[in-house]
């Protein structure tokens, strides 16, 4: 059974820092890894989807990577903006589309 | 394309009473999935369904809680006798099946008062 856990659980940080958020799993035989983010009250937006042959997605300021032997995934955020404060999750595909998701890492970015 | 639209995106249902959630998967999309989000907690797999067919229920609660995806309309998640426990958000998700990622809905969020 896919376990998903992200450290650290909560993380403040003033604008402009880069950062990186943590995600492991237990069963590395995933189809795709996604980055989602949610904020308050609303639903998920996906931000980078890793396919389980590729090593790093980029999109702007996100970087996302997957380390399948570690079981570790990292989403780097560069120049973090006040914008950016949300909840971060990471989720495995083991097949099928059903996700197993981590308990997320609740950003704040202060101006 | 209008993406995963989910309905109501609110509910609220007295204990007791039963409880209909809504999610009308993107065009094209024939596969659906719901998960739940209690409060302060992660998202949870819920149950896998194509159409008129249930691929995986592996996390549907036994009793009280089912779920369809006919042949027309919507997929819905339908919770009987609702207890405060219950109170959640709701989301759906819609894939082509073929791999390719998954897309949400913004939610139904119940509350059982």
């Amino acid at each position: 059974k896919q376990e998903v856990t992200q450290i650290p659980a909560a993380l403040s940080v003033p604008e402009g820092e880069n950062l990186v958020l943590n995600c492991s799993f237990t069963d590395s035989a995933i189809y795709n890894l996604q980055w989602f983010r949610q904020d308050p009250g609303k639903g998920l937006t996906s931000l980078l989807l890793i396919q389980s042959s590729q090593r790093e997605q980029t999109s702007g300021r996100l970087n996302a990577s997957l380390d399948k032997s570690s079981g570790r995934s990292t989403l780097y955020i560069a120049a973090s903006q006040p914008g950016d404060s949300a909840t971060y999750l990471c989720a495995m595909d083991n097949g099928g589309n059903m996700l197993t998701f981590g308990g997320g890492t609740r950003l704040m970015v202060k101006p | 394309n209008a993406g995963v639209m989910q309905n109501p995106r609110h509910l609220v249902r007295r204990r007791g009473q039963e409880a209909r959630l809504r999610c009308s998967p993107m065009k094209g999309h024939s596969h659906v999935y719901w998960y739940r989000q209690l409060p302060e907690e992660g998202l949870k797999f819920m149950v896998y369904l194509q159409k008129e067919n249930i691929i995986d229920e592996s996390g549907m609660p036994k009793e009280r809680f089912s779920a369809e995806f006919p042949k027309e309309g919507p997929s819905i998640l339908r919770i009987q006798q609702v207890v405060r426990g219950d109170s959640a958000a709701y989301f759906c998700a819609s894939s082509t099946g073929d791999g390719t990622e998954a897309f949400f809905g913004q939610g139904t969020r119940l509350t059982v008062v």
